[in-house]
């Protein structure tokens, strides 16, 4: 079936630093979501990406989907302690979501 | 924006009891609600889609007659864990899909089950 690996499984930075991860997948993906979940809480739904090539911002957040439709990547900017938690990429076919393995970020203040 | 509601957000019971967990979504009509089960610092793995009025479509693996889903309105999915078991202990989220949409997912804040 069809597979998202995400990668890294954790980052640990200083806050100020950048953040960047990354979504892989070896067939073409329909479209590609992100979303993001605090420790505790639920997935919170950031983005979704349709287009190939596409790219999108939201403020220090920028999204990229590949040409080819097999890859995505969140990149963050200058981190911030707020920005602390699980962030899940999910391929979205059939109104079902398929989700990353995740990436797990800690911010040192 | 689209508010989905869990019930309990937490509960323990003892092995071989059943629980039963409420979706509900507040301010508009899902004809598709979604049961992720999470395990600690694991992803989210769908379990089964709810559609209103009809059968629950399982994932491969999921034991229908262990995971009941009831999905009786526009607004509201069951799902009844039989016979609990400590391995069943995790934590359940549901989502739903509003109508109308391509494909976003709005998250209930999940039921953490622990079986004892």
């Amino acid at each position: 079936g069809q597979q998202v690996m995400q990668i890294p499984q954790y980052q640990h930075v200083q806050e100020g630093e950048d953040f960047t991860t990354y979504c892989n997948s070896s067939t073409t993906l329909s479209n590609i979501q992100w979303y993001k979940q605090r420790p505790g809480g639920h997935p919170v739904f950031l983005i979704q990406l349709v287009k190939s090539g596409e790219v999108k911002k939201q403020k220090r957040l920028t999204f990229q989907f590949g040409e080819a439709k097999k890859n995505s990547s969140l990149h963050i900017t200058a981190t911030q302690t707020t920005d602390v938690g699980t962030y899940f990429c999910a391929e979205g076919s059939s109104y079902k979501l398929i989700f990353g393995s995740g990436t797990r970020l800690l911010v040192r203040p | 924006g689209a508010v989905v509601s869990q019930h309990p957000s937490w509960v323990i019971c003892k092995s071989g009891t059943s629980v039963k967990i409420e979706c509900r979504s507040l301010d508009f009509q899902a004809t598709t609600m979604f049961w992720y089960r999470q395990f600690p610092k694991q992803s989210l793995m769908l379990m089964a889609t709810s559609n209103e009025g009809s059968k629950a479509t399982y994932e491969q693996g999921v034991e229908k007659d262990k995971f009941l889903i009831n999905h009786a309105s526009l607004t509201l999915s069951t799902l009844t864990v039989t016979s609990a078991h400590p391995e069943d202990s995790s934590f359940y989220i549901c989502s739903a899909r509003v109508f109308g949409t391509y494909n976003e997912q709005f998250f209930g804040p999940g039921t953490r089950l622990t079986v004892l």
